[in-house]
């Protein structure tokens, strides 16, 4: 079993719609999870972190956490072409200084 | 955010010959910092953790004397790839966790290497 795992995708949705993404990840005690926007040719960058159980919400951008389930999701309202991109789940395992184990990630399009 | 350069963003090279690729934090120090690996179409992935002070850490599969790390001061990690190979053009890309405590990594903007 993979640490962190993600649908590849594609997903595509239209514009103006909610685009969920979502993560399940295999280390009960971790601590952190992320989500990452990487472009085609560019390297990541972060969208949001998340800490603790429940939503925490960033502009048209909402993280979910479920430690219990062992799941994380993004949630992109009002989506518009410029979302399109690979998104990456990351999470920062217990005890392993800080390395984050990354998802395959899901690459999303939204259509005009 | 915190700032994470790289350089050269983009390296063309002959086969056999060695790349140095730069990592540095901008406005933080890092005594730590990791290298990835990615492939057209597949996700991150990590070759190994720069320590400030000790020796690298490598993942499993990852040769050590083919991708010497050497992280000489608080703000600078740097990648060798010895005797590049076809197969080892890739997009290499650095991070750092940031200061303040939190466990945020933040990414270089990455290099493109091609060996032909």
């Amino acid at each position: 079993q993979k640490e962190v795992e993600q649908n590849s995708g594609p997903l595509s949705v239209p514009e103006g719609a909610i685009a969920s993404l979502n993560c399940t990840y295999s280390d009960r005690g971790s601590q952190s999870f992320f989500w990452y926007r990487q472009y085609s040719g560019k390297s990541p960058e972060l969208i949001m972190s998340i800490y603790s159980n429940g939503d925490k919400e960033d502009g048209r951008f909402t993280a979910q956490l479920n430690k219990a389930s062992q799941y994380v999701s993004l949630l992109i309202r009002d989506s518009q072409p410029s979302d399109s991109a690979t998104y990456l789940c990351a999470v920062n395992m217990m005890n392993t200084g800080n390395q984050f184990y990354f998802g395959t990630g899901t690459s999303l399009t939204v259509i005009p | 955010g915190a700032v994470v350069s790289q350089h050269p963003s983009r390296v063309i090279c002959k086969s056999g010959t060695s790349v140095k690729i730069e990592c540095r934090s901008l406005d933080f120090q890092a005594t730590t910092m990791f290298w990835y690996r990615q492939f057209p179409k597949q996700s991150l992935m990590l070759m190994a953790t720069s320590n400030e002070g000790s020796k690298a850490t490598y993942e499993q599969g990852v040769e050590k004397d083919k991708f010497l790390i050497n992280h000489a001061s608080l703000t600078l990690s740097t990648l060798t790839v010895t005797s590049a190979h076809p197969e080892d053009s890739s997009f290499y890309i650095c991070s750092a966790p940031s200061a303040g405590g939190t466990d945020t990594q933040y990414f270089g903007p990455g290099t493109r290497l091609t060996v032909l």
